[in-house]
């Protein structure tokens, strides 16, 4: 079946300092989606992206969807601790296919 | 963004008893909504997808039978874990989707703990 590679499992950062996650897959997507989900929490949406070659911001958040349909990034520039927690990438194949394939997820950790 | 509910946050039940838990989309109408179950530190698994008045499409090795879905309205659906064992505790999350949407949003999440 599909799969997403994410990457990295985890991050240890700096107050401050940028972020930057990916995911992969060996098959096409057509929507790119990024969800950050807090402990005891659903996911929350961040960011969804629907054509190849997309660059979308909201705020501190940017992801691009890949010209392949293959991947995805995400980078949160200027890290503060609210900013801590598992970020999820998931992708929908088509819009007849309504389920999407999730990330393993990026676990977020901020040093204050 | 769109507004999902769940309904209860928390539950404790004791093993071989049923577990209803609602999934609400408040202002907007959800044709089609999914169930997943979270493990600790794993990600989402789906178990199953239902549209507005028709059977639940479950995921591969997730018994029909066992987690029981009904999406009566557009606005509701609900998850039932019959016979409920320990192996059942998990948090268990719904989302929606509207009719033009492309995303999902999901709720809040359910902890189940079987007993």
């Amino acid at each position: 079946g599909q799969q997403l590679n994410q990457s990295p499992q985890s991050m240890f950062i700096q107050e401050g300092e940028d972020v930057s996650m990916n995911c992969t897959s060996s098959s096409i997507f057509n929507t790119w989606l990024w969800y950050k989900q807090d402990p005891g929490e659903g996911p929350v949406l961040l960011i969804a992206l629907y054509k190849a070659g997309e660059l979308t911001s909201n705020g501190r958040l940017t992801a691009q969807f890949g010209i392949t349909r293959k991947d995805s990034f995400l980078n949160i520039s200027a890290s503060i601790p609210s900013d801590v927690g598992i970020y999820f990438c998931a992708g929908q194949g088509s819009q007849g296919a309504q389920k999407l394939v999730f990330g393993q997820g990026t676990r977020l950790t901020i040093n204050p | 963004g769109a507004v999902v509910s769940q309904h209860p946050s928390r539950v404790i039940c004791k093993s071989g008893t049923s577990v209803k838990i609602e999934c609400r989309s408040l202002d907007f109408q959800a044709t089609t909504m999914f169930w997943y179950r979270q493990f600790p530190k794993q990600s989402l698994m789906l178990m199953a997808t239902s549209n507005e008045g028709s059977k639940a499409t479950y995921e591969q090795g997730v018994e029909k039978d066992k987690f029981l879905i009904n999406h009566a309205s557009l606005t509701l659906s609900t998850l039932t874990v019959t016979s409920a064992h320990p192996e059942d505790s998990s948090f268990y999350i719904c989302s929606a989707r509207g009719q033009l949407a492309d995303t999902q949003y999901f709720g809040p999440g359910t902890r189940l703990t079987v007993l």
